[in-house]
């Protein structure tokens, strides 16, 4: 399997611009999660799906963030209109069973909001 | 207030040392996870703590989950620059804030 894909890997864009990641988790995997992992709050939650629907969505920060889960094989996780604060690495992970525990994360996209 | 205290934040040694990392809560767990991150690349699970007082080895790596399942030890032995990564507990969808180990040939 080819793991988790995310794009695009880098995203450099300016404040008050849409920007939208994207995630294709490993075929098979129930679970889906947002992660964002910056030097000052390390790795939060932001939102994770079952079988297509959103379960918790506690973690988002705000209304300008927001994840869709439109099919099994594809989520969107969209920022509008995005600010520096927003930069980070933002992980997509997938699980197979209950998910909370084995997770599989992707390789990141790491978003810098000028 | 952080639900996993990890420690030290940050560790730097000599390729063939030995180290420990800690992760540490007042909360009991049903089970602890470790995951190590290379610079560039997703978290990477290594492994699952579920009985109080295990101990897990994987090559150099042995984990240790406290008896009474509130804390988690990682002891690499012979430290290679390969081990260089953040190391992460993490307990459901919560994750510690990591401690970053370099490891200097």
């Amino acid at each position: 399997d080819a793991g988790v894909i995310q794009s695009p890997r880098h995203e450099v864009t300016e404040m008050g611009q849409e920007v939208t990641l994207r995630c294709k988790p490993i075929s098979g995997h129930d679970y889906l999660f947002w992660y964002r992992q910056t030097m000052m709050r390390g790795l939060e939650l932001l939102i994770y799906f079952n079988n297509n629907v959103p379960i918790d969505d506690s973690g988002m920060p705000e209304d300008r963030f927001s994840a869709k889960m439109p099919n099994a094989s594809f989520s969107t996780l969209k920022i509008q209109p995005s600010e520096p604060r927003d930069s980070a690495v933002y992980f997509c992970a997938s699980s197979p069973v209950t998910g909370e525990e084995t997770q599989y994360f992707g390789p990141g996209t790491r978003l810098l909001v000028l | 207030t952080q639900l996993l205290e990890q420690s030290p934040q940050f560790l730097s040694i000599q390729e063939g040392e030995n180290l420990t990392v800690y992760c540490n809560s007042s909360s009991v767990f049903s089970s602890l996870q470790w995951y190590r991150q290379e610079p560039g690349e997703g978290p990477v699970l290594l492994v699952t703590v579920v009985t109080g007082g295990e101990v897990k080895k994987l090559k150099r790596l042995t984990f240790q989950f406290g008896d009474a399942r509130k804390d988690s030890s990682l002891h690499i032995t012979a430290a290679q620059p390969g081990d260089t990564g953040l190391y992460l507990c993490s307990y459901k969808l919560s994750f510690g804030a990591g401690t970053t180990v370099t490891v200097r040939a």
